[in-house]
This record gives C-alpha cells, structure tokens and sequence, in this order.
C-alpha cells in the first residue's frame, strides 16, 4: 500500500529561522514525489517535483530513497511562506496522487 | 485559460438529497480527478479518469458517481448525501510526460455541508 507520513500538523518559526517539513513515504515501487503548497484563500499549486531537481522560492527536497524521505527545506523562512503544505506520491504509471495530512507551517515577524 | 473550473463555490445540502459538483478544464489534459479534504486527514481520491470514456475509483469512492463523456468535464455526483459527505472537495486535471505524472493543476474547491 501506498502512504505518505507528515508527522508535524504545525510548525512555527521566525523569520529569518531555518525550515524543515518532514515527508516520509511507503511504496514498493520508484514513485514520483511532489511538494504542494496552499496559501490563504488560493487553490493548491505545485510547489516541486523530485524529478526536476529545482529550488523554487528558495525551498528544496531531496529525494532519500534510503530512508523513503522527501523533506522539504529553506534556510531562511520568509512570512509569506505561511501556508500548508502537502507532500504527495504519485504511483508509477498512475496519474493519482496520496497525499500526506499536510503540514502548516507559520512564519512569525 | 481558467485552467480547471469548479462551481459551486459552497453548497449546503439535506440529507438524502442528491447534487453534482461541475469540475471543467480547458487545457486539453486527459487526465482528471476529485479528492474530498477533510481536517487532519489531507486529500483522500474520489475517482479519477483517464481519458474520456474512462474512469476508476480511488481510496473513497462510496457514496459518489463520476462519468466522462468529453475530455473537458468530470462531474461528481453526490447520489444521497450524508453529513458524512461534508468536506471540501477539489478537481484536478493532469497530463503525463512520458508515463510518468507531471503536475496536477487544482480547481478553487467546493465547501459542501451536509445538514
């Protein structure tokens, strides 16, 4: 079975503070995994793919097949970084995605 | 484009009656799907489709039907609603690239509350 683990429901930081979103998964497979993000009053949007390897608004996961990670991570978190985040697996060959419980994370001035 | 429509925007319903969430895309993907979003529980799937002509359930199917007779709409049908069945309920479109999922692109959502 496929599952995707966000251990932290919340996380509060200052501004300026160092981020980590934690995503762990389970899966037999190579999955696909995804970074979305939902800020206030606006629809879920991509935020990173692992296959792309980029950084995007500063964030950036590594995909740790080892420990079946995907944190999510920026060194300088920024107030308009408040939002929640998803982590997500998409099944190989699937266009589906499991999603993990979502992390909100708050930035504080 | 719009990108992926959904309407309503809310929605309150009886229990035991029925209604149809629209969900439309207008960039040609040939993949679409409804998840359910719950506090706490994250984006379970509904059902999921394909290509038009073509769907299949997800992780929580019971309770709702889907069809696709065009590769721009995929609407959800709430056969009788339960306050079980309140949630927000977002659509989704997608294309592959080369087999694998690519970015799945949102609707705005539909909050339902079921009375």
């Amino acid at each position: 079975a496929q599952r995707v683990t966000q251990p932290e429901k919340l996380l509060s930081v200052f501004k300026g503070a160092p981020v980590e979103l934690k995503c762990n998964y389970s899966y037999s497979g190579s999955p696909e995994l995804f970074w979305y993000v939902q800020y206030s009053r606006q629809r879920l949007q991509l935020l990173l793919r692992h296959i792309s390897r980029e950084s995007i608004k500063g964030f950036t996961a590594d995909l740790n097949k080892g420990e079946t990670s995907f944190h999510l991570k920026k060194p300088f978190a920024q107030e308009e970084d408040s939002a929640m985040y998803y982590c997500a697996l998409s099944p190989t060959g699937f266009q589906k995605l499991v999603f993990g419980t979502g992390t909100r994370l708050l930035v504080s001035p | 484009n719009a990108g992926v429509t959904q309407t309503p925007k809310f929605q309150v319903l009886k229990t035991g009656q029925s209604m149809t969430l629209q969900c439309a895309q207008d960039m040609n993907h040939e993949y679409m799907s409804w998840y359910r979003q719950d506090p706490g529980m994250g984006l379970r799937l509904i059902h999921y489709s394909v290509g038009a002509g073509i769907t299949d359930q997800g992780e929580v199917p019971n309770g709702y039907n889907v069809s696709r007779s065009t590769t721009e709409d995929f609407p959800l049908r709430l056969l009788s609603a339960a306050p079980s069945q309140t949630s927000v309920y977002f659509c989704a479109s997608s294309y592959s690239g080369e087999g694998r999922m690519t970015e799945a692109f949102f609707g705005q959502g539909t909050r339902l509350t079921v009375v």
